[in-house]
């Protein structure tokens, strides 16, 4: 069964350190997101693709988050630099899309970020 | 206001039980709902989606939407301990596709 494909599984680092995340759609969908998850809460949006051209990135804290998907396949997020407030799972999903009210989003198994 | 709310928990239900998980969401215009299980530490993993009002079955569970009172849930018969997970409700946004997630119900199935 295909999935989504995320590294690394477990990060931690220092605040004001730099930070990147790595995802691997299911082969064949063009939409991809990023949610942030933070203990207790359900996921949020940070920014979502369809190809590689960014669709929403209204939650995405553009001061020191970015996020590429060059070719539309596989996509980069990063934090420059990290803050303590980071903290959180970082999950990706990719659906189908573009699609109707049918469109299911597939989750990875997340990054989880530690920032000290 | 939230725009999808459910109740945090714990449900706590014996082993054998119904398990009944409620959301609600603000968005009149909503279409596509759809239930995630979430152990802990791990991902989100779909459960169940539904498109229109009535019930939904599949196996176990079984999802009921009712648009007029912006209500949409979850119920998990003979409910087993390998249950006990948080169970996400999302909602789709359908002018731009997003999905908006509850905080998540925490589900707790005693043997």
């Amino acid at each position: 069964e295909a999935e989504v494909a995320q590294s690394p599984r477990y990060k931690i680092t220092e605040k004001s350190q730099a930070v990147a995340f790595w995802c691997d759609p299911i082969s064949g969908h063009a939409t991809l997101y990023w949610y942030r998850q933070i203990l207790g809460q359900g996921p949020e949006l940070l920014v979502q693709f369809q190809d590689e051209s960014v669709v929403d990135d209204s939650q995405l804290p553009k001061d020191r988050f970015s996020a590429e998907r060059l070719k539309g396949v596989d996509s980069t997020l990063k934090i420059q630099p990290a803050e303590l407030g980071d903290s959180a799972m970082y999950l990706c999903a990719s659906s189908l899309g573009p699609g109707g009210i049918q469109e299911t989003q597939y989750f990875g198994p997340g990054t989880r970020l530690l920032v000290l | 206001q939230k725009e999808v709310e459910q109740n945090s928990g714990p449900l706590s239900v014996p082993e054998g039980a119904i398990a009944s998980l409620n959301c609600t969401y603000s968005d009149r215009g909503s279409q596509s709902f759809f239930w995630y299980r979430q152990y802990s530490g791990k991902s989100p993993e779909l459960i169940m989606s539904i498109y229109s009002n009535g019930d939904k079955e599949d196996g176990r569970f079984t999802a009921q939407l009712n648009k007029a009172s912006q209500y949409v849930s979850l119920l998990i018969r003979d409910s087993q301990p390998s249950d006990s997970a948080t169970y996400l409700c999302a909602v789709r946004v359908d002018s731009s596709y997003k999905l908006i997630f509850g905080s998540g119900t925490r589900l707790l199935v005693r043997p």
